[in-house]
């Protein structure tokens, strides 16, 4: 019964490849989001969606790229991995995105070697 | 741009007494919530106060907002092992997302 979750947990991988992490919710929210937390635990969000349609984009590299096949999902896609991208990704959730409540998955620890 | 901050950076306490942390944030704000997490997971909504409301209760959690100093205070009362975990305010400048500081590390001692 997991309200956000994301898979793979763990992702080890080398330069240069590309790699996704998936994201589905089951609170029947509106809106998802692609949190990056950095090793200093520094939480910034990379991008919001609203009904499968981006409204937030956090001035994040084009190597990055999210697709939302429903409201209920939104993947994260990263194209030619690098040292820099090794970070815990979180995917949330929210009613609306009006600054309520967020509900966060368990994270994705990316390693790029 | 980073807008809560949180102090201190960490914090350790002996089980049983009452710790505090601080958020301090640079602009204007609707609301003002704080999160938990725990090693290794995701993080936990714990509470959140709206700009007009001064002070909250959840529990053993007390957050007080101060708009005009633009700051926040968490205070959990009673501490226990399981409260170690690091927390995070977060807040919602009405920008259709909540921006968070870097957190307090608390660490409860046995």
């Amino acid at each position: 019964d997991t309200a956000v979750s994301q898979t793979p947990k763990y992702l080890v991988t080398q330069m240069g490849n590309d790699k996704s992490i998936k994201c589905e919710q089951n609170l029947g929210h509106d809106t998802m989001y692609w949190y990056k937390q950095d090793s200093k635990k520094f939480l910034k969000i990379m991008f919001s969606y609203n009904n499968k349609e981006l409204i937030i984009n956090e001035t994040v590299p084009n190597r990055f790229s999210p697709k939302s096949p429903d409201k209920a999902h939104l993947n994260l896609h990263i194209n030619s991995l690098e040292l820099g991208d090794s970070a815990v990704y979180f995917c949330a959730s929210s009613p609306d995105p009006g600054g309520n409540t967020i509900y966060f998955g368990e994270g994705s620890w990316l390693t790029v070697v | 741009s980073q807008q809560g901050e949180e102090d201190p950076q960490a914090l350790s306490i002996q089980e049983g007494e009452n710790a505090t942390m601080n958020c301090s944030y640079k602009t204007s704000i609707n609301n003002l919530q704080w999160y938990r997490q725990n090693s290794g997971r995701g993080l936990v909504h714990l509470i959140l106060i709206r700009s007009n409301e001064r002070e909250k209760h959840s529990g053993r959690l007390r957050v007080t907002l101060d708009t005009s100093k633009k700051s926040s205070s968490l205070l959990i009362t009673a501490s226990r092992a399981a409260d170690t975990a690091s927390y995070f305010c977060a807040t919602d400048r009405g920008a259709q997302k909540l921006v968070f500081g870097q957190g307090t590390r608390l660490t409860i001692n046995p």
